[in-house]
C-alpha cells in the first residue's frame, strides 16, 4: 500500500518567516493533494499536483512536485497567525480512483 | 449553499454501547468515506461507498459498520467491537471520476467521540 512521510511532524515559526513542509512518497504520486486542516474542524483543499515537475501557488503559499512524482514540498512565504493549523498530503494511490492515502501531518505554530 | 453535514459534533460512549455518527451531504455525490483521525496518525479510511446500497471495508474497518440507503447518507457506527473508539472522525464525499476535478475530497467538520 501506498505509504506517506510528512516532515516536520511540527514546526514552531515567528511571523514573517519562510517555512517548508514535505511529503514524501514510497511509491509513484499519481495525484498529490495538499490540504489544511484547524483543530477539531474538517480539511480545506488548497492544492492537487499531477505532473512531475509541477508547480502550483496560491496566495503566499506555492506546492510543488518533483519530476520523479515521490516528493511534494509546500512552502509558505512570510508566514502570518492564519497560516497557523495542520497541513496533510493525501495521495491517489491507484491513478484514477477516488481514495486517498494520508500522511501524518504537519503541525505548524506560528508565533507573533 | 451545498456541503457536508456530520453531527454531532461531540459524542460520548460508554462500554459496551453501540453509537452512530452522521454525515449527510447535498452535492449530489456519489461516493461517500468515512476516515479515523487520530495525534500523530493522520487519517486512516475506515469504510467508503461508491454507490447506493454498496460498500466496501477500508484499512480499519473492524469494529465499525455502515450503511447507504441513500445517497445523501452514510451513517457509522461505533460498535462495541471497537476498544479504542476515542478519536475525530471525518466524512467526506468526492464527485464522478469522469468530472476529473482538482479537488478529489470535500470534508465534513467532523465528529469528536469520546469514551466515557
Amino acid at each position: 500500500s501506498q505509504e506517506l512521510e510528512q516532515s516536520p511532524q511540527s514546526l514552531i515559526v515567528q511571523e514573517g518567516k519562510n517555512l517548508t513542509i514535505n511529503c514524501t512518497s514510497s511509491k509513484t504520486l499519481y495525484g498529490l493533494y495538499w490540504y489544511k486542516q484547524k483543530y477539531g474542524e474538517g480539511l480545506i483543499f488548497l492544492m492537487m499536483l499531477q505532473k512531475g515537475g509541477e508547480e502550483k501557488s496560491h496566495e503566499k503559499i506555492t506546492a510543488k512536485l518533483d519530476e520523479k512524482k515521490q516528493q511534494s514540498s509546500l512552502h509558505i512565504t512570510a508566514s502570518q497567525p492564519s497560516h497557523a493549523g495542520i497541513y496533510l498530503c493525501g495521495a491517489d494511490a491507484t491513478g484514477g480512483g477516488n481514495k486517498l492515502t494520508f500522511g501524518t501531518g504537519t503541525q505548524l505554530k506560528v508565533e507573533l | 449553499d451545498g456541503g457536508i453535514t456530520q453531527s454531532p459534533k461531540y459524542l460520548f460512549r460508554k462500554e459496551g454501547q453501540n453509537v452512530t455518527l452522521s454525515c449527510e451531504q447535498n452535492l449530489n455525490h456519489d461516493a461517500m468515506y468515512w476516515y479515523r483521525q487520530d495525534p500523530g496518525q493522520g487519517l486512516r479510511l475506515i469504510y467508503y461507498s461508491q454507490i447506493v446500497n454498496d460498500f466496501q471495508k477500508g484499512d480499519i474497518a473492524e469494529g465499525y459498520s455502515v450503511s447507504r440507503e441513500k445517497k445523501e447518507s452514510f451513517p457509522l457506527t461505533v460498535t462495541s467491537a471497537q476498544k479504542n473508539p476515542t478519536a475525530f472522525y471525518l466524512c467526506a464525499s468526492s464527485p464522478p471520476l469522469d468530472r476529473d476535478p482538482n479537488e478529489k475530497l470535500f470534508f465534513g467538520s467532523g465528529t469528536q467521540l469520546s469514551v466515557l
